[in-house]
């Protein structure tokens, strides 16, 4: 059964803090691995990995895909309060995106 | 820009109403998925399809039925609400391209009381 399974559940930091949430899958036909973030409303797309090896970044966050371990994890850098929110992985497989049930980051002042 | 458009952003209904949700994108895109999202589970697929006229069922078909007549739209219709149907409803298209992202509209916030 594909799966996709994220770490931590969540995560409370100080503003300045560096964070990584991990995203590690069991898929068949992999074809990308994709980053959102979730405040009260629908998910924005951060970043889609589809290399090894190779690092997404904007600005403060960044992020880099391990296909032969599978997993991926995205780096926040300098947390502010605004990076408050759910991430959530989803990985393609095929022609279907299986998601991870995210990590809830909160970014105390 | 990709514009996935839910026709609404909350939605209250009574038990044993029959309710249509609406999901159009304007990008031509092939695949089109509804999902509800619910606290500690994440997001599950209730259907999703490929082409016009075309459905598969997704993780959690029960209780909902789509329709896909046009391309671009996508309908979740849920024949009879009932209270567990309460939940936050996402619908997402996504195209061919190898390097094209899932795409959500805003979500719709149903309550059945």
């Amino acid at each position: 059964e594909d799966k996709v399974v994220q770490s931590p559940l969540s995560l409370v930091v100080h503003e300045g803090d560096t964070v990584t949430l991990n995203c590690s899958y069991e898929v068949t036909n992999f074809r990308s691995l994709l980053w959102y973030k979730q405040e009260k409303k629908a998910p924005t797309f951060l970043f889609m990995l589809t290399s090894s090896g190779i690092e997404k970044k904007s600005g403060r966050l960044s992020s880099i895909l391990d296909k032969k371990e599978l997993f991926s994890i995205l780096n926040i850098t300098a947390t502010q309060t605004g990076d408050s929110a759910v991430y959530l992985c989803a990985v393609e497989a095929g022609n279907q995106f299986y998601f991870g049930t995210g990590t809830s980051l909160t970014v105390i002042p | 820009d990709v514009k996935v458009t839910q026709s609404s952003r909350y939605l209250v209904k009574r038990t044993g109403e029959k309710v249509f949700l609406e999901c159009v994108q304007d990008m031509d895109h092939e695949n089109m998925f509804w999902y509800r999202q619910d606290p500690g589970l994440g997001l599950r697929l209730i259907y999703f399809s490929y082409d016009v006229k075309m459905k598969e069922k997704g993780d959690i078909p029960e209780g909902y039925s789509v329709s896909r007549e046009k391309k671009e739209r996508f309908s979740l219709i849920l024949e009879s609400a009932s209270t567990n149907q309460t939940s936050m409803y996402l619908c997402a298209s996504h195209g061919y391209d190898y390097n094209s992202p899932l795409h959500f509209g805003n979500g719709t916030r149903l309550t059945v009381t």
